[in-house]
């Protein structure tokens, strides 16, 4: 059974500065990775997919990398503003079924 | 983009009542369609997985005569919550396999969910 951990659970940075979010996947036989935004009582935002057989993605100021043989994945936030301020989940992708960490709520302060 | 739609956003009933929730991709095709239900603080957890023209396939522990999911159409799937009570009250989120053929790698289109709050 896929075990998703995302480490940090919370954090709180000033604008500004470069994030690193951690996830940490159980079961390596995954298909893609699919890091989420959702802010408070709203549904989920696709932010980047990475197929298995890809190493990173990139989108504007964000970048996810994936080492599927270790069962890690990394979305880094470069330049972080307010706006940023949500909560942030990883996904990883068996044959069908997406499987959802526990999220990191991430504030940016002005 | 490919945009998954969901209704109603919010509903608001007494216990006892069945509500039912709709989910449906408004451009493309979507064999599979999926439910998920978030508690206040809490990660997105699988309730269903919900094929076109079949019976869904229910997640451990999720009972299936409470939780009724009917995929009529490659378009459209409908999550009934029969005999609701207030511990059925949650963040009803569906989403929509892009149906290219592509297996796993296909990607997931989430709708924007339905808040449910049960008197």
């Amino acid at each position: 059974k896929q075990e998703v951990t995302q480490i940090p659970a919370a954090l709180s940075v000033p604008e500004g500065e470069n994030l690193v979010l951690n996830c940490s996947f159980t079961d390596s036989a995954i298909y893609n990775l699919q890091w989420f935004r959702q802010d408070p009582g709203k549904g989920l935002t696709s932010l980047l997919l990475i197929q298995s057989s890809q190493r990173e993605q990139t989108s504007g100021r964000l970048n996810a990398s994936l080492d599927k043989s270790s069962g890690r994945s990394t979305l880094y936030i470069a330049a972080s503003q307010p706006g940023d301020s949500a909560t942030y989940l990883c996904a990883p992708k068996g044959l069908w079924k997406l499987v959802f960490g526990t999220g990191t709520r991430l504030l940016v302060s002005p | 983009g490919a945009v998954v739609s969901q209704h109603p956003s919010r509903v608001i009933c007494k216990s006892g009542t069945s509500v039912k929730i709709e989910c449906r991709s408004l451009d493309f095709q979507a064999t599979t369609m999926f439910w998920y239900r978030q508690f206040p603080k809490q990660s997105l957890m699988l309730m269903a997985t919900s094929n076109e023209g079949s019976k869904a396939t229910y997640e451990q522990g999720v009972e299936k005569d409470k939780f009724l999911i009917n995929h009529a159409s490659l378009t459209l799937s409908t999550l009934t919550v029969t005999s609701a009570h207030p511990e059925d009250s949650s963040f009803y989120i569906c989403s929509a396999d892009r149906d290219r053929g592509l297996g796993g790698t296909d990607t997931q289109y989430f709708g924007p969910g339905t808040r449910l709050t049960v008197l």
